[in-house]
């Protein structure tokens, strides 16, 4: 079974540039996760969506973070404009349904770093 | 805000040796979850508690959930330099919300 696939894996951008990463989850797997990790710190969700609906999105900064799935598959994150404080690793994460006890499947992430 | 403690924050012991890492939160969570991170990976889920005292074991690894299901351990028997890695709870309450980690570093 193919796993959460991510890309880029790496991006550098400037400050007050714009860049979009792209996630597409395990077949089948109705939730997808997007989560911000900082170094040092534990992954931080951005937003969670339901097939194409949005679940959760309480913590994604809305004025320059966008997110979206359409058709209830593949998902996009976009920054714009990027901020110093934008730079972590992206983390995409699919799970069967959207119960507690269900297993979240991690991509490998997308290391962003904006100068 | 929920907030999950993870300690220890790094810990670096010899193989063989026991030892045991933990997540606490004056928060109850419905279900908690420990996570293995290796560099440059996704993490990867190790257990899910969902019951007040449940005890679960995966080989050397025995997970506790609390009684107040507000809080978590982890203890490693004879640790193994494939232990090393960023082991991270996360627990189901309002949101998803994950610990800072607790890095382990088993020495050969």
């Amino acid at each position: 079974e193919a796993g959460v696939a991510q890309s880029p894996r790496y991006k550098i951008i400037e400050k007050r540039q714009s860049v979009a990463f792209w996630c597409n989850p395990i077949s089948g797997h109705a939730t997808l996760y997007w989560y911000q990790q900082i170094l040092g710190q534990g992954p931080k969700l951005l937003i969670q969506f339901q097939n194409n609906g949005v679940v959760d999105d309480s913590q994604l900064p809305k004025d320059r973070f966008s997110a979206e799935r359409l058709k209830g598959v593949d998902s996009t994150l976009k920054i714009q404009p990027a901020k110093l404080e934008d730079s972590a690793v992206y983390l995409c994460a699919s799970s069967l349904y959207q119960r507690s006890t269900d297993t979240q499947y991690f991509g490998p992430g997308t290391r962003l770093t904006v100068l | 805000t929920q907030l999950l403690e993870q300690s220890p924050q790094f810990l670096s012991i010899q193989e063989g040796e026991n030892l045991t890492v933990y997540c606490n939160s004056s928060s109850v969570f419905s279900s908690l979850q420990w996570y293995r991170q290796e560099p440059g990976e996704g993490p990867v889920l190790l257990v899910t508690v969902v019951t007040g005292g449940e005890v679960k074991k995966l080989k050397r690894l025995t997970f506790q959930f609390g009684d107040a299901r507000k809080d978590s351990s982890l203890h490693i028997t004879a640790a193994q330099p494939g232990d090393t890695g960023l082991y991270l709870c996360a627990g189901e309450g309002d949101k998803i919300i994950f610990g800072k980690g607790t890095r382990l570093h088993i020495l050969p």
